[in-house]
């Protein structure tokens, strides 16, 4: 079945820039979205078709792609980031939705 | 307000039978697509099910296909997800979604707590 590879965990300070990667054979055919979910609660999206920013949601967080990986960046990064990032996509034939496993972002 | 409420969780046994519902309302729920998602305790966002605006195409992931069905009625603005033959395994929150693009999930609701234990 297909997969997206995230990291784990990624650490940064506060002020510093994050950046999240997303792994997949079907990236550069289908788009990628993230979400953030913080402890208890639902999860939110934060970048839909690779780049695209949902309104109300802060311009610090922006997304890239390129080739077989898609990065979601957060600028200047706040205390209230800190959270775990889903990346998801769609198998190669856009039929089934596939998440990734998660990042658990730690704002030092 | 956009906003989706799921319902129907609790304990079951193994085995056992349990049906969710997903009620929609601020916006024209028969015009969208829906998912249902779940997240085991600790762990990652899994999809489990898709469903398109009028219920005629459905989809299921391999690992509740031909246990769980997914139906919506739209004169009730309702989606719903009977999940039959419970397994430990199966035990999560479970979050109804409205689709975008037929792909991406841009409303959640809070999600309900299904216990699948002896």
């Amino acid at each position: 079945s297909y997969e997206l590879t995230q990291p784990p965990s990624v650490s940064v300070s506060p002020g510093q820039t994050a950046r999240i990667t997303c792994s997949g054979d079907a990236l550069p055919k289908q788009y990628a979205y993230w979400y953030q979910q913080k402890p208890g609660q639902a999860p939110v999206l934060v970048i839909y078709k690779d780049s695209e920013r949902p309104s109300g949601i802060p311009e610090r967080f922006s997304g890239s792609s390129s080739g077989t990986t898609v990065t979601l960046t957060i600028s200047g990064v706040q205390a209230e980031d800190e959270a775990d990032y889903y990346c998801q996509s769609a198998d190669s034939s856009g039929t089934f939705v596939v998440f990734g496993g998660g990042t658990k972002l730690t704002v030092l | 307000e956009v906003q989706l409420v799921e319902s129907g969780g609790g304990l079951v046994q193994p085995g056992g039978s349990l049906r969710l519902s997903c009620a929609a309302s601020g916006f024209t729920f028969s015009s969208y697509e829906m998912n249902w998602v779940r997240q085991a305790p600790g762990k990652g966002l899994e999809w489990v099910s898709y469903i398109s605006s009028s219920g005629s195409t459905i989809y299921y992931a391999d690992s509740v296909k031909g246990r769980f069905t997914i139906s919506r009625d739209n004169a009730k603005n309702s989606l719903y997800l009977q999940m039959n033959s419970l397994r430990a395994e199966d035990t999560a929150v479970y979050y109804c979604a409205r689709v975008d693009s037929r792909v991406y999930m841009d409303v959640w609701g809070k999600g309900t707590t299904v216990t699948v234990s002896s």
